[in-house]
């Protein structure tokens, strides 16, 4: 099946730096979404992704859609403490609705 | 809006014992998924149903797991007997549409199998 590998796994930064995670398929979707899980909730949608070549912004979070459809990458300006938490990154096929998974980014701000 | 509803929010039982999780999805969304989330993975998806049909369950282990959507609206998912290796969070989302959409989830069932 498809296998999304996502990283860094984990990032430890300062206040205020920019952050970028990216997330890579063996095979092609046809949507890409980024999710935020804080501890003992479900996953918060951020950013979804439909074409090849997208770039969209949310505030202070960029996610682009890689054009070869097999890559997204997700970007965080000026992080504040309130960005921790696990990052994940998802793959949607057409027609299915499913989502395919990546194993997260855990962020960390340091005051 | 209310969001997904999930309970319980935790449960601890012993290997071999049975346990069943519940899920409202939000009102209108006619496609409901289950998910596992082991510790320091991503969600897998287990079943996708789409009204009170299922769509998907290629990855459910249906040896032991089970899933019914009566009417449409809530879900439960059952496990018997349940496993070690069933220790995770069980999380519910639910979409308007099946197809590439927005999933909502819920804030999961933490599932600890002693």
């Amino acid at each position: 099946g498809q296998q999304l590998n996502q990283s860094p796994q984990s990032m430890f930064i300062q206040e205020g730096e920019d952050v970028s995670m990216n997330c890579t398929s063996s095979s092609i979707f046809n949507t890409w979404l980024w999710y935020k899980q804080d501890p003992g909730e479900g996953p918060v949608l951020l950013i979804a992704l439909y074409k090849a070549g997208e770039l969209t912004s949310n505030g202070r979070l960029t996610a682009q859609f890689g054009i070869t459809r097999k890559d997204s990458f997700l970007n965080i300006s000026a992080s504040i403490p309130s960005d921790v938490g696990i990052y994940f990154c998802a793959g949607q096929l057409a027609n299915a609705g499913k989502s395919t998974f990546g194993d997260g980014t855990t962020l960390t701000v340091k005051p | 809006e209310a969001g997904v509803a999930q309970s319980p929010r935790y449960k601890i039982i012993e290997k071999r014992q049975s346990v069943a999780f519940w899920c409202n999805p939000i009102s209108g969304h006619a496609t409901l998924y289950w998910y596992q989330q082991i510790l320091g993975q991503g969600p897998k998806l287990l079943i996708q149903f789409q009204n009170n049909g299922v769509v998907d369950d290629s990855q459910l282990p249906k040896d032991r797991f089970s899933a019914e959507r009566l009417k449409g609206v809530d879900s439960t998912l059952k496990i018997q007997p349940a496993k070690l290796e069933d220790s995770a969070v069980y999380l519910c989302a639910s979409s308007l549409r099946r197809g590439p959409d927005t999933q909502y989830f819920g804030p999961g069932t933490r599932l600890t199998v002693l």
